[in-house]
């Protein structure tokens, strides 16, 4: 059962550091990995998708990396800012399309 | 981008009722959905797998006689609670797939909170 492990639990860290964020999972075989973005009582954003043959994607201030045989993906956010506060859910796509997602790591930029 | 509406955003209801939540896909045709339930500062859970013009697949543990899964068209898919209890309050989000495969990327909604007092 494929198991998605995301530490630590919260983060805070004050504006305009550089920031990683750890995802590890179990199970390397997966179709591909998701980073969420997710706002008290919202919804989920999409942020990145990497497939399982990709190494990294990009965007903006965002670069998610995989590496699918060690089971681990890291989430960079640049010169983060107040604005990027949120809880960052990592997921693996893997049989029968299904996600499993992590607890997710909530971030808090400081002023 | 794809795009996943979910209705209501809210709904509060009594005790033994039951309360229906439409997850639709606006601008494609949705081969498969996906429920998912999300407790306070957890993270969240596939309840169940629907499939346009066939039975819901659910996971271990969710109850499919009180959690009641139709996915009638390629836009439409609705999950019934039925008589609900307060521990069925919740976050439900689905999301949505053009395929069946897994490379496809899964396209989410805004999510419905519900509570039963």
């Amino acid at each position: 059962k494929q198991e998605v492990t995301q530490i630590p639990a919260a983060l805070s860290v004050p504006e305009g550091e550089n920031l990683v964020l750890n995802c590890s999972f179990t199970d390397s075989a997966i179709y591909n990995l998701q980073w969420f973005r997710q706002d008290p009582g919202k919804g989920l954003t999409s942020l990145l998708l990497i497939q399982s043959s990709q190494r990294e994607q990009t965007s903006g201030r965002l670069n998610a990396s995989l590496d699918k045989s060690s089971g681990r993906s890291t989430l960079y956010i640049a010169a983060s800012q107040p604005g990027d506060s949120a809880t960052y859910l990592c997921a693996v796509t893997g049989a029968n399309s299904k996600l499993t997602f992590g607890k997710g790591i909530t971030l808090s930029v400081r002023p | 981008g794809a795009v996943v509406s979910q209705h209501p955003s809210r709904v509060i209801c009594k005790s033994g009722t039951s309360v229906k939540i439409e997850c639709r896909s606006l601008d494609f045709q949705a081969t498969t959905m996906f429920w998912y339930r999300q407790f306070p500062k957890k993270s969240l859970m596939l309840m169940a797998t629907s499939n346009e013009g066939s039975k819901a697949t659910y996971e271990q543990g969710v109850e499919k006689d009180k959690f009641l899964i139709n996915h009638a068209s390629l836009t439409l898919s609705t999950l019934t609670v039925t008589s609900a209890h307060p521990e069925d309050s919740s976050f439900y989000i689905c999301s949505a797939i053009r395929g069946t495969s897994g490379a496809y990327e899964q396209y989410f909604g805004p999510g419905t909170r519900l509570t039963v007092t």
